[in-house]
């Protein structure tokens, strides 16, 4: 596997409250994505974020990347109960092969 | 913004049969994927293609064939449906800017191989 030993995780919070969302990575990688899969829907893009930026800001979204360590993170500033989705990270390899993470089961509840 | 359209939506089949998915995309995007999506493996790619009539292996490719006929369509193929291929299958679709900028993801087909 592209990813690290990771399962999928569960976080629950309430309304209002901070949450960061882990990913390590394997492979090599100049661009990880985060998405945002609803209940019944396909995954959407959230944020992109290259090698050559430690930091991406998107509305309430921030993502890290630390290439040394093959690592991102998406943080999400006070959540609302409509972030309640599952998350994943994406890394594209070699030949624009893009793999995606185990994934984060977040809910927020009010 | 970029259409993914996978049909059908639902499909029922017996273990053995044969089956076929089908994605189109309206946006003339390089690279389309399949995936499939179970609880507690994520999304696992099957194949992928850079364009008609090229295939790439993915992750999971075992029981699986795809094919690229058209810049739009992406076809995935299984010929001896098992019920271990009971899953859902996402399409997606993205356009290659300095790596992949975004993807573009269908709906959704449910299989059920009984």
């Amino acid at each position: 596997s592209q990813w690290g030993e990771e399962n999928l995780q569960a976080l629950s919070i309430q309304e209002g409250e901070d949450v960061t969302m882990n990913c390590s990575y394997k492979t090599y990688t100049t661009v990880v994505q985060w998405y945002r899969q609803k209940s019944g829907k396909g995954p959407a893009q959230l944020i992109l974020i290259r090698s050559n930026e430690r930091e991406k800001r998107s509305g309430r979204l921030r993502a890290t990347l630390d290439t040394s360590s093959q690592s991102s993170s998406l943080s999400i500033t006070g959540t609302l109960a409509t972030d309640t989705a599952v998350y994943f990270c994406a890394a594209t390899s070699s030949g624009q092969k893009l793999v995606f993470g185990q994934g984060t089961i977040l809910k927020v509840y009010l | 913004e970029a259409a993914v359209t996978q049909s059908p939506r639902n499909k029922v089949t017996v273990t053995g049969g044969n089956v076929t998915l089908s994605c189109r995309q309206t946006n003339s995007h390089n690279y389309m994927y399949w995936y499939r999506q179970d609880t507690g493996h994520g999304l696992r790619l099957i194949h992928y293609s850079y364009g008609a009539g090229n295939l790439q292996i993915g992750d999971v490719p075992d029981g699986y064939k795809a094919t690229r006929t058209t810049q739009e369509d992406f076809f995935l193929l299984l010929e001896l449906a098992s019920p271990s291929q009971t899953s859902l299958y996402f399409c997606a679709s993205s356009e290659l800017r300095q790596g992949l900028t975004e993807v573009f993801f269908g709906k959704g087909t449910r299989l059920t191989v009984v």
